[in-house]
């Protein structure tokens, strides 16, 4: 079964701080998709990126960056000089490519907190 | 059209009430899902259309949750005698249409949050 694991509940960091939010991922299928999710307080979840299995090239938009490594089953994501308008909570989700409804498996989520 | 639209936003019932939400997706988006969001989790899987059909279920979606998408547009959630356990945020995303081998990210609505006292 797809499961996905985010193992920090809740991070707090000084603004400008780097800060890495991991993900693990269980699945048996080979073909796969990954995703980041944004949370504001708001509630709203904001799309931040997908990754398919095949393709394990680290990707940098602005300040964020994700390094997926398969050998691990690892998709961690880096904000690099973080900002108090990063504080949010972070969902790491997995996508199975079978023909199905490609639904969501998300973990339970990472809290982060930048203080100024 | 700028995203996907719930309503209402906040929901409140006394328990065995019956409660239904609405959900509008991106226009071009051809599939639709629910999803259900308690306190501390991360979204759970509900239900998926695509089009007007329903494809999915999950185990969670008991006899007391229906979901219907009529002509493939917008969709309705609707609970029967609501118990204290449905108290959760509900959620509704959109994809486009999904080609060989690709998958389109899903956009998620505001949600609706409903309590059952």
């Amino acid at each position: 079964a797809q499961k996905v694991t985010q193992a920090q509940t809740e991070i707090s960091v000084v603004e400008k701080e780097d800060v890495t939010l991991d993900c693990v991922y269980e699945t048996r299928d080979t073909t796969y998709y990954l995703f980041w999710y944004k949370q504001p307080p708001s509630g709203e979840l904001v799309f931040l990126i997908r990754r398919n299995s095949f393709d394990e090239q680290n990707e940098i938009s602005g300040r964020y960056s994700w390094n997926f490594q398969k050998s691990t089953s690892s998709f961690n994501f880096t904000i690099t000089a973080s900002q108090v308008v990063d504080s949010a909570v972070y969902f790491c989700a997995l996508s199975e490519w079978q023909g199905g409804s490609e639904k969501l498996v998300f973990g339970k989520g990472t809290k982060l907190t930048v203080n100024p | 059209d700028t995203g996907v639209s719930q309503n209402p936003r906040h929901k409140i019932t006394k328990r065995g009430q019956n409660v239904t939400f609405r959900c509008d997706p991106i226009s071009e988006h051809n599939r639709l899902y629910w999803y259900r969001q308690t306190l501390g989790q991360g979204p759970e899987f509900l239900t998926y259309f695509q089009n007007e059909a329903q494809l999915e279920k999950s185990r969670l979606l008991s006899d007391r949750f229906s979901a219907e998408r009529p002509k493939g547009s917008f969709s309705t959630l609707e609970i029967q005698r609501t118990e204290q356990g449905d108290s959760a945020m509900y959620l509704c995303a959109s994809s486009g249409k999904r080609l060989a081998g690709s998958s389109y990210e899903q956009y998620f609505g505001p949600g609706t949050r409903l309590t059952v006292t």
